[in-house]
């Protein structure tokens, strides 16, 4: 696709269930982030991958979070046993190159309701 | 890694006026660059204008200019001509390895 696709766009799920959100970059984008976005908030960041290097979690909140990226491309953030503060904007970002000054481009987000 | 602050939450100008938002930032890099992104109600992060920390050279795109202070560590976004389109949360960012964003500024536009 021409942009960055995240999915799906909203998802409400029971306290304690485990949810997956989807991100796929722009083809031949070496960097992907993931960052959470609470109602009328800034980006939080969570996770940053770049090319083959292991990955920037330094932002995870807990160790309920974790996120893949496969063949370094699509990029699933998981979130474990969901409580009601994990309800937010999950937002997906690649950029070709950020040592370059090159533009992130952003996904739509998905909208994370633990209900 | 690199630290990004943003200290008006809102802002508020009459349509054809115009206004500052104001962002500093830190950083180790000696290269890096700065981002100003727009984020309207439909949730899309749209790019408003970049900087390179080696110019000198203020930015400029259209009704949008930067005022770069590389000693300051200072990266403010001035909106000029503001119409009722420019309603919306502006984050300013910096990256050299990766992107940290500020916490954002609403920005109101009174017709």
């Amino acid at each position: 696709g021409a942009g960055v696709s995240q999915s799906p766009s909203n998802k409400v799920t029971e306290k304690g269930k485990d949810v997956e959100l989807r991100c796929d970059p722009i083809s031949g984008h070496t960097a992907l982030y993931w960052y959470r976005q609470s109602l009328g908030q800034g980006l939080e960041f969570l996770i940053y991958f770049q090319g083959n290097s292991a990955p920037d979690k330094s932002g995870l909140p807990s160790d309920r979070f974790s996120a893949e990226r496969t063949g370094g491309s699509v990029s699933t953030l998981t979130i474990q046993r969901t409580q009601q503060e994990d309800s937010a904007v999950y937002l997906c970002a690649s950029s070709q190159d950020p040592t370059e000054n090159t533009e992130a481009f952003f996904g739509q987000g998905t909208r994370l309701t633990v209900v | 890694a690199q630290t990004v602050t943003q200290s008006q939450p809102e802002m508020s100008v009459q349509e054809a006026e115009t206004v500052t938002l104001s962002c500093t930032y830190d950083t180790s890099e000696s290269d890096y660059y700065l981002f100003w992104y727009k984020q309207p109600p439909s949730r899309q992060m749209i790019l408003v204008i970049r900087q390179e920390a080696y110019k000198q050279q203020n930015a400029t795109e259209n009704r949008f200019s930067v005022n770069f202070q590389k000693a300051a560590k200072s990266f403010s976004l001035k909106i000029s001509d503001s119409q009722l389109g420019d309603a919306a949360m502006y984050f300013c960012a910096c990256g050299a390895d990766g992107l940290t964003f500020g916490k954002g500024t609403h920005l109101i536009i009174q017709p």
